[in-house]
């Protein structure tokens, strides 16, 4: 059975950094690209970005570029979101994803059931 | 970045009831659509990949439609288990985007 699990989320306060985990089971991790999903309370979903099976190639969110960081450690199947420089516009859920991708489909076929964080002082 | 729209925002439906939802691109997304459910405990899946495609384990009362920049979800008959959250995604272009959503209510 995939199982994606994050965690990590909290509170935090403006300015700092955090770093969520979300750790992978029940499928070949470093064969899949794998994905990051914010919900900000009450509002829609936002894709933050991707990463690939090696890490040679990770895609962002233009807007968050600078902000965050996905890596990826495939010996411990484990997916990784840095976030610096937080204000209370990242007080979101934050969801990882399984990316198939494949021909002409990517989708997130599988999704963790998410970990919230709060950016306040 | 590409918009994606989607019609209605809310929809309250009976039981038993045809609907459909749709989903409006700013640009031509040469079928790259995608549509997931959010259910209220927070749990995502996907539902329709590629416009069309029914995911595995997904009933078959969920079809995907369009072509273009328009794009539609429906559900032939609604069972209580639907009633939610739907969104589509195109990934056309970089970075991929959300539709706004479409709460599913049971009137």
């Amino acid at each position: 059975e995939v199982k994606l699990v994050e965690s990590g989320g909290g509170l935090v306060q403006p300015g700092r950094s955090l770093k969520l985990s979300c750790a992978a089971s029940g499928f070949s991790f470093n064969d899949y690209w794998m994905g990051w999903v914010r919900q900000a309370p009450g509002k829609g979903l936002e894709w933050i970005g991707e990463i690939n099976q090696d890490s040679s190639t990770i895609n962002y969110t233009p807007s968050l570029k600078d902000k965050f960081t996905i890596s990826r450690d495939n010996a411990q199947n484990t997916l990784y979101l840095q976030m610096s420089k937080l204000g209370s516009e990242d007080t979101a859920i934050y969801y990882c994803a399984r990316v198939d991708a494949v021909a002409l489909y990517w989708y997130f076929d599988f999704w963790g059931p998410g970990t919230m964080v709060t950016v306040s002082s | 970045d590409i918009q994606m729209t989607q019609t209605p925002s809310s929809m309250p439906a009976s039981l038993g009831e045809r609907v459909t939802i749709s989903c409006r691109a700013s640009q031509g997304i040469s079928n790259y659509l995608n549509w997931y459910q959010q259910k209220p405990d927070g749990t995502i899946k996907p539902l329709i990949y590629y416009t069309s495609n029914l995911q595995s384990g997904v009933p078959s009362r969920f079809s995907g439609s369009g072509s273009g920049t328009d794009y539609s979800l429906t559900i032939s008959s609604l069972e209580p288990e639907d009633f939610a959250m739907y969104y589509c995604q195109q990934y056309d272009s970089s970075p991929p985007t959300f539709g706004g959503g479409t709460k599913l209510e049971l009137k």
